[in-house]
């Protein structure tokens, strides 16, 4: 297996524009979890999803994120319209379903809102 | 949820000595406790993670101590290599679900 696999590694964007990131997780496994990096608050995990279905949003900071998982091996988390603060690293991962075990990370993408 | 506290947030060792980062938690009935690498530019990765039904465990060079009656683990890295120069993270999940809260992280830098 590849890992999981996200897209695009790199996006810059003009503030106010959509953008999507895209997320395929590794074949078989269970959950799905949207994590946001920066150097102010560190790892905070935005979403995540069981059996494609979401669990928890609780972290997804405004209305202005979203997130949608159609099917085993896709997810997306949108911002609209996005803002400079939006800037960070955005990490998918995925596990298995059995409880305490390890999260795959994808390679990240780099997010730079100008 | 789960509250984890990781110090300290760097950590400056030379080459060969020992490094050790500690994690606190919240959540008494959290049962599993993953340490994760991230190199400069990379992706966070599993180094070793312990269960409660054991207090220590050991992978090589790295260690992870548990005592949860004070709720707090620790990472120990022995005879330290500059690979080992990176950002570590301590997580614990909140009891009931999978989510996992992250410390903060410690950069650790081995000094050649």
């Amino acid at each position: 297996d590849a890992g999981v696999i996200q897209s695009p590694r790199h996006e810059v964007t003009e503030m106010g524009q959509e953008v999507t990131l895209r997320c395929k997780p590794i074949s078989g496994h269970d959950y799905l979890f949207w994590y946001r990096q920066t150097m102010m608050r560190g790892l905070e995990l935005l979403i995540y999803f069981n059996n494609n279905v979401p669990i928890d949003d609780s972290g997804m900071p405004e209305d202005r994120f979203s997130a949608k998982m159609p099917n085993a091996s896709f997810s997306t988390l949108k911002i609209q319209p996005s803002e400079p603060r939006d800037s960070a690293v955005y990490f998918c991962a995925s596990s298995s379903g059995t409880p305490n075990t390890e999260a795959f990370f994808g390679q990240g993408t780099r997010l730079t809102v100008v | 949820g789960e509250n984890v506290e990781q110090h300290p947030s760097t950590l400056s060792v030379q080459e060969g000595d020992s490094a050790v980062i500690k994690c606190t938690y919240s959540d008494s009935a959290s049962n599993y406790f993953p340490w994760y690498k991230q190199e400069l530019g990379k992706r966070p990765q599993l180094i070793i993670d312990i269960r409660s039904n054991v207090g220590e465990k050991k992978d090589q060079r790295i260690a992870v101590t548990l005592n949860k009656t004070a709720k707090h683990f620790s990472l120990h890295i022995t005879e330290t290599q500059p690979e080992d120069s990176a950002v570590y993270f301590c997580a614990a999940p909140t009891s009931n679900d999978y989510k996992l809260s992250f410390g903060a992280g410690t950069t650790v830098t081995v000094r050649a």
